[in-house]
């Protein structure tokens, strides 16, 4: 049973592109979380998703980004016309259900580090 | 908000033990988490307390809670030179975790 797959690990955008982050949930898990770590910070909740439902997304930036958990395929952080302040490691994680200790079911990807140039 | 608060920075020699502190101010948290980071990798859960507990061990790891302070603290016995990382402190009062910046622990050979 692979892990929390994100991908691509390391991505590299000029201002004003978008990205495209990818998080493959593990096996069985279907519920999905997306963190934001920025240099030397914590990491800091975006959204929270279900499949084909957002379920919480206090923590994300109201303008140019959105999350998507479609019911088939991996779920999806867009960031448009992404700006310098973007750059940071994104986070994703999966668990089974929700509800803590959820958390201790809670297994993290190895991130993807957007750079914006 | 929800505020979780750590050093920044703790430097110990092989084999002390070390001690990495967090407060958080959330009164409702009933979990609260160590994860382990590792340059350039994702977070690993290190061990958990539930709040009603004072601590817990799991072999080289003692978690200690003082619920009336809102004081966590994570205890690596003897500890060694795999174990540098950072360590963040984690909050579940509510579903989404609430994170720390992390202590980024350095051990000297």
């Amino acid at each position: 049973n692979a892990g929390v797959m994100q991908n691509p690990r390391h991505l590299v955008r000029r201002r004003g592109q978008e990205a495209r982050l990818r998080c493959s949930p593990m096996k069985g898990h279907s519920h999905v979380y997306w963190y934001r770590q920025l240099p030397e910070e914590g990491l800091k909740f975006m959204v929270y998703l279900q499949k084909e439902n957002i379920i919480d997304e206090s923590g994300m930036p109201k303008e140019r980004f959105s999350a998507e958990f479609p019911k088939e395929g991996p779920s999806i952080l867009r960031i448009q016309q992404v700006v310098r302040g973007d750059s940071a490691a994104y986070f994703c994680a999966s668990s089974p259900r929700t509800g803590a200790p959820m958390n201790t079911e809670a297994f993290f990807g190895q991130g993807t580090r957007l750079t914006v140039v | 908000g929800e505020d979780v608060e750590q050093s920044l920075f703790l430097s110990v020699r092989e084999g002390d033990s070390s001690v990495i502190n967090c407060t958080y101010t959330d009164s409702s948290s009933t979990y609260l988490y160590w994860y382990k980071q590792e340059p350039g990798a994702g977070l690993q859960l290190l061990t958990y307390i539930f709040s009603n507990m004072d601590m817990k061990q799991d072999q080289r790891l003692t978690v200690l809670l003082n619920k009336k302070d809102k004081h966590l603290s994570l205890r690596i016995a003897d500890t060694q030179t795999g174990d540098s990382a950072i360590y963040f402190c984690a909050d579940a009062g509510n579903t989404p975790l609430v994170f720390g910046k992390g202590t980024r622990l350095s051990v000297i050979a």
